[in-house]
């Protein structure tokens, strides 16, 4: 089993939809970061959490200590959001991370 | 652009050979850390440096090894080389290395490496 698992692996949207990432996580952790990668390859960081919620624009990303969950929220989807989005985890005392496999939206107009 | 710098982009070299990737942390940041993203085992830690010196090391191949130069920069030698070494290399930087602190980490556009 994964220490990092994401759902779902896939996910289609139709623009203007409400997009939820989900993942969950089994070892103890410093923080928990949210990755996009775009088709050319690169990898830019959205969020790092280690309580509560955070948002910027339209993305919202959430975490559940207790539960070992986090969730990442994309409200009124819009096609240059079509993206693999990473969630990887920061295992506590150290600063080396532990990806999920990602998940692929694709957002259609 | 993340203010991380990688070199080159794209690699293609032949089974057996060595290559050198290099990267350029942001301003500032003292740690860098090399990720290998392929197709079948997805985003892994290789290594990570911090003001020089090796801080954690992850799934690296005894054919890899890093080295963190005094202004900084860094550089990944991949020795060997074979055709499942082809991946996209990324590094990244952060402000500190403290172990278990909370550091965005802004990622590098990539090397492309493809062994033939």
């Amino acid at each position: 089993k994964n220490e990092v698992e994401q759902s779902p692996q896939n996910l289609t949207a139709q623009e203007g939809e409400f997009i939820t990432i989900n993942c969950s996580y089994s070892v103890g952790i410093s923080a928990l970061h949210w990755l996009q990668q775009h088709p050319g390859g690169g990898i830019v960081s959205l969020f790092m959490l280690s309580s509560g919620k955070k948002k910027h624009g339209r993305l919202i990303a959430t975490i559940n200590i207790q539960e070992k969950h986090s969730s990442l929220h994309i409200t009124a989807s819009h096609p240059r959001d079509s993206a693999v989005y990473i969630c990887a985890v920061q295992a506590y005392n150290t600063d080396k991370l532990i990806f999920g496999t990602g998940t692929r939206l694709q957002v259609f107009p | 652009d993340s203010g991380v710098t990688q070199t080159p982009k794209h690699l293609i070299t032949a089974t057996g050979q060595r290559v050198t990737l290099r990267c350029s942390p942001r301003s500032g940041d003292l740690s860098v850390y090399w990720y290998q993203q392929s197709l079948d085992q997805g985003l892994q830690f290789l290594i990570q440096y911090y003001n020089g010196e090796e801080r954690a090391k992850g799934n690296i191949l005894e054919r890899f090894s890093a080295q963190q130069f005094p202004d900084l920069h860094s550089e990944l030698n991949l020795s060997s080389l074979e055709l499942g070494d082809s991946a996209l290399y990324f590094c990244a930087s952060s402000v500190s290395g403290r172990a278990g602190g909370r550091d965005e980490q802004f990622f590098g556009p990539g090397t492309r490496l493809t062994v033939l």
